[in-house]
């Protein structure tokens, strides 16, 4: 059974331009999240979907990034205009929920670097 | 709010060394506790678990008990390998079955050398 895939795995950019960050969950997960990884902040939520729907976006830094969800199989993450700090580990993961316990399954990630 | 506290890094070892790395967290429910574990140019990978209090989580060769007298969940091995080397990060999730966010520790850097 495929992980959870994400592209691209890295994505080299200049300042003030659009970037699209790429994920499929696992089939069957109704849970799918959005994290950033810096060395200064940790990893971060961004943003986080159940059955399609953002449920909680509290973490997405400011009016420049935008998720969605269009189907039970592919979401997105975007950066417009782009910005030197947003460079950083992005990561996707997703979740069956249910259970007494929450266990997230993460992609590989997408490196962005702006320059 | 939740928060998960883990024991600044990096941590150098030798192999076959004894491993320690200390986590305690703050909640205000009865969270589920994970160790994650990330090796280089990877996402993080699920490495153990526990649900309830005094459950003990164990996985290749590493453990951690789930102490709610002393809110902490620290991270053990033995006899750590080379391909140990990795970051680990602490968990929780809060009120499990209905908030399906958690929040991470900062991580720790584990090196072990041959």
């Amino acid at each position: 059974d495929a992980g959870v895939i994400q592209s691209p795995r890295h994505e080299v950019t200049e300042m003030g331009q659009e970037v699209t960050l790429r994920c499929k969950p696992i089939s069957g997960h109704d849970y799918l999240f959005w994290y950033r990884q810096t060395m200064m902040r940790g990893l971060e939520l961004l943003i986080y979907f159940n059955n399609n729907v953002p449920i909680d976006d509290s973490g997405m830094p400011e009016d420049r990034f935008s998720a969605k969800m269009p189907n039970a199989s592919f979401s997105t993450l975007k950066i417009q205009p782009s910005e030197p700090r947003d460079s950083a580990v992005y990561f996707c993961a997703s979740s069956p929920g249910g259970g007494n316990y929450n266990e997230q399954f993460f992609g590989p990630g997408t490196r962005l670097t702006v320059l | 709010g939740d928060s998960v506290t883990q024991m600044e890094g990096p941590v150098t070892l030798s192999e076959e060394a004894f491993l320690t790395i200390n986590c305690t967290y703050t909640a205000t429910g009865y969270p589920s506790l994970f160790w994650y574990v990330q090796y280089p140019g990877e996402g993080l990978q699920l490495l153990l678990k526990a649900t309830k209090a005094d459950d003990k989580g164990s996985n290749k060769g590493f453990e951690a008990t789930y102490r709610k007298e002393t809110t902490s969940f620290h991270l053990e091995k033995g006899s750590v390998q080379v391909s140990d080397s990795a970051v680990y990060f602490c968990a929780l999730s809060d009120q499990p079955g209905s908030n399906y966010k958690l929040t991470f520790g900062k991580g720790t850097l584990l090196t072990v050398n041959p």
